[in-house]
């Protein structure tokens, strides 16, 4: 079956400019969770929801990011005043529900680059 | 602090030979303990996960990885490395049920020589 999608594959914005990153989840999966990955570093967690609701937004790094998944399924991410620190690969993933030893599956990301 | 540490920033290994990743962790409790892969353009791609039990898990690939509690480690190994093996490599942590994301170590990325 289809895995995660995410689009664009690559996006190049420049500074101060708004960007929206989109991602198709597996059907049927409740979770979602998007993660940034900065070149040579691990993916790190940005958000998480369940369902329709953002249940822990606790890694966006500060008020110009914004998360939504309006019908439970797709979700975008919504960056404000792109700056160029947001430069990195923006991952998003998947999972059946948010329990214990529910695999996460991963989009290909979306890299973004802010000149 | 909690972490997950990879310790080599990269190998490179000969096409045929073995290979062992590094990892260790550092939380209060034993976490869920993943490998993940991510090839250039690729998602990440779970190689094998630690949840309990017997404390050698196999995973795809080939992969296996051994969880030695004492240690605070989970080593990924392969015993004949082929060329598509070239790659980033991660590993993972879980704190179910009390958490549910990821925490990722900065991973290894491997290089293959023919």
């Amino acid at each position: 079956g289809a895995g995660v999608s995410q689009t664009p594959s690559n996006k190049v914005t420049e500074k101060g400019k708004y960007v929206e990153l989109r991602c198709d989840p597996i059907s049927g999966h409740t979770a979602l969770y998007w993660y940034r990955q900065s070149l040579g570093q691990g993916p790190e967690f940005l958000i998480y929801f369940q369902g329709t609701g953002a249940a822990d937004d606790s890694g966006l790094p500060n008020d110009r990011f914004f998360a939504v998944r309006p019908e439970g399924s797709v979700s975008t991410l919504k960056i404000q005043r792109t700056e160029r620190g947001d430069s990195a690969v923006y991952l998003c993933a998947s999972s059946l529900t948010a329990g214990t030893g529910d695999e996460q599956y991963f989009g290909p990301g979306t890299r973004l680059t802010v000149t | 602090a909690q972490s997950v540490t990879q310790p080599d920033i990269h190998i490179t290994v000969s096409e045929g030979a073995s290979l062992e990743l590094r990892c260790n962790y550092s939380y209060g409790a034993t976490p869920y303990l993943f490998w993940y892969v991510q090839s250039p353009g690729q998602g990440l791609q779970l190689l094998l996960k630690y949840f309990s039990g017997d404390t050698l898990v196999q995973g795809i690939k080939g992969f296996e990885a051994e969880f030695k509690r004492s240690q605070s480690s989970f080593n990924l190994r392969k015993p004949s490395v082929h060329w598509s093996d070239a790659a980033e490599y991660f590993c993972a942590v879980v704190l179910w049920p009390n958490d549910y994301k990821l925490s990722f170590g900065a991973g290894t990325t491997v290089t293959v020589r023919a």
